[in-house]
């Protein structure tokens, strides 16, 4: 079961904006709204930042957003602080097998 | 607040069973799906399966012919059992509620496959 594809890497600088991409297929991305993203610092358990490609769950800074487009969705932080300095990781929906597959993730960096 | 928190054997021999039960506090397993996630040292996440509270499962295609997640709804509980390890079975293996996007996590016990 192939994974979604995101980029290994993305940096910033504070208070810039970066954006993570998640490229599928039309069988998961791009055939249904059902991404989520996840945020994950070294030793902790994932954190969920955003579900149903842009909803934000009560709690998540509104620095997060999420969009799609097509067979790619994206993850959108703006105004970069030291702590958003993380591993994330998007989900869909597949309906091939009818499961859920994760991107390999993208280590954020901020400079 | 909703807790999770998983149990079982750190260490599992090759060729046998792994099992985990999570333990659920806060709330009650009579409701929504309850979810298996792993994740190999130093990788990424791979959803291994889901159960909904009234017994239906959906397991990750890849895994599907080794996996069984189980309710103890008298315990509020529900568990892991993947059969036939190999050291790729080597993983921090969390325990979550949900199943196309998951708010509660449990903090993740480590199984290492090994003789």
């Amino acid at each position: 079961q192939s994974a979604l594809t995101q980029p290994a890497s993305v940096s910033g600088s504070l208070g810039q904006s970066i954006t993570i991409s998640c490229t599928g297929t039309s069988s998961d991305v791009g055939g249904y709204n059902y991404v989520s993203w996840y945020q994950q610092h070294p030793g902790k358990a994932p954190k969920l930042m955003i579900y149903d490609v842009s909803n934000r769950p009560s709690g998540v800074s509104n620095r997060f957003s999420g969009s799609k487009s097509g067979n790619t969705a994206s993850l959108t932080i703006s105004g970069l602080q030291a702590e958003d300095e993380a591993d994330y990781y998007c989900n869909s929906y597949r309906s091939s097998g009818t499961s859920y597959v994760f991107g390999a993730g993208t280590k954020v960096t901020v400079l | 607040q909703v807790q999770l928190q998983e149990s079982g054997p750190g260490l599992v021999k090759p060729s046998e069973t792994l099992s985990l039960t999570c333990t659920v506090s806060g709330g009650s397993i009579s409701s929504d799906y309850w979810s298996w996630i792993r994740q190999p040292p130093g990788k990424g996440l791979e959803w291994i399966g889901y159960i909904y509270y009234g017994g239906s499962t959906n397991y990750n295609p890849s895994l599907k012919s080794r996996v069984t997640i189980s309710l103890d709804t008298s315990k509020n509980q529900f568990s892991l059992k993947l059969t036939s390890v190999t050291a790729a079975d080597t993983a921090v293996y969390y325990c979550t509620r949900g199943a196309g996007w998951w708010a509660y996590w449990g903090q993740g016990t480590l199984v290492t496959v090994s003789s």
